[in-house]
């Protein structure tokens, strides 16, 4: 089945910089991959969709790479802020059934002022 | 326009007894998908319909069970809960069947079930 890996380990960087959050899957290639966004406490928000065709999509700040040789997307926060804190959870659809979203376990970032 | 509303927002139930979760879809949104989140997980697919059916199905016991009403609410109902089933329900809708192929999922900031 299919299964995917974010950065287990909090993110933590300082106002300015630029975040980079990881998300590799194994096994078959999804025709598309989405990255969310959560607060404590509250559901995902959407924020981008990268289709397999594409290498690279942005929105503002925003930047996602879909490598479907290595099995990877990168997402991209640049010039962060402190309240782009929150965890940021990558989403395929899964194998023969794409009404069924498999989701990582998110990676937490926490932007310093 | 409202988005997707889930209730109750907290319930604390115990082992044994059985709940009902609630959730609105946005608007003209005629799928709606339920997740379940345990603290520091991602979401897990429990069910999506579509239209008043059922399209898709996770990997639940049968205690969990859903529907769709004709006004495209939805109801998750899991019975003889188990202290592991405590967690965070959260409701999706989309305008689409497939989910994502259009765009998004649109959440609801879900129910907060504990069982003790």
């Amino acid at each position: 089945s299919q299964k995917i890996e974010q950065n287990s380990e909090a993110l933590n960087i300082q106002e300015g910089k630029t975040a980079t959050l990881t998300c590799n899957y194994t096994n078959y290639s999804p025709a598309y991959l989405q990255w969310y966004r959560q607060d404590p406490g509250r559901g995902p928000v959407f924020l981008l969709l990268i289709r397999e065709n594409e290498k690279e999509k942005r929105k503002e700040r925003l930047k996602v790479t879909f490598d479907t040789t290595l099995k990877q997307s990168l997402f991209h926060i640049t010039a962060s802020q402190p309240a782009d804190s929150a965890t940021y959870l990558c989403a395929l659809p899964n194998a023969g059934n794409n009404r069924k979203l498999i989701w990582g376990l998110g990676t937490s970032l926490a932007v310093n002022p | 326009d409202a988005g997707v509303t889930q209730s109750p927002t907290h319930l604390i139930k115990t082992r044994g007894q059985q709940v009902t979760l609630r959730c609105s879809p946005i608007s003209g949104h005629k799928s709606v998908s339920w997740y379940q989140q345990v603290l520091g997980q991602g979401p897990q697919f429990i069910f999506q319909y579509y239209e008043k059916e059922e399209r898709g199905r996770g990997n639940f016991p049968d205690r969990f069970s859903a529907r769709q009403f004709p006004n495209y609410s939805s109801e998750l109902n899991v019975n003889a809960l188990l202290l592991g089933d405590s967690a965070l329900y959260l409701c999706a809708s989309s305008f689409a069947s497939g989910q994502g192929t259009s765009g998004s999922l649109h959440f609801g900031n879900g129910t907060r079930l504990t069982v003790t």
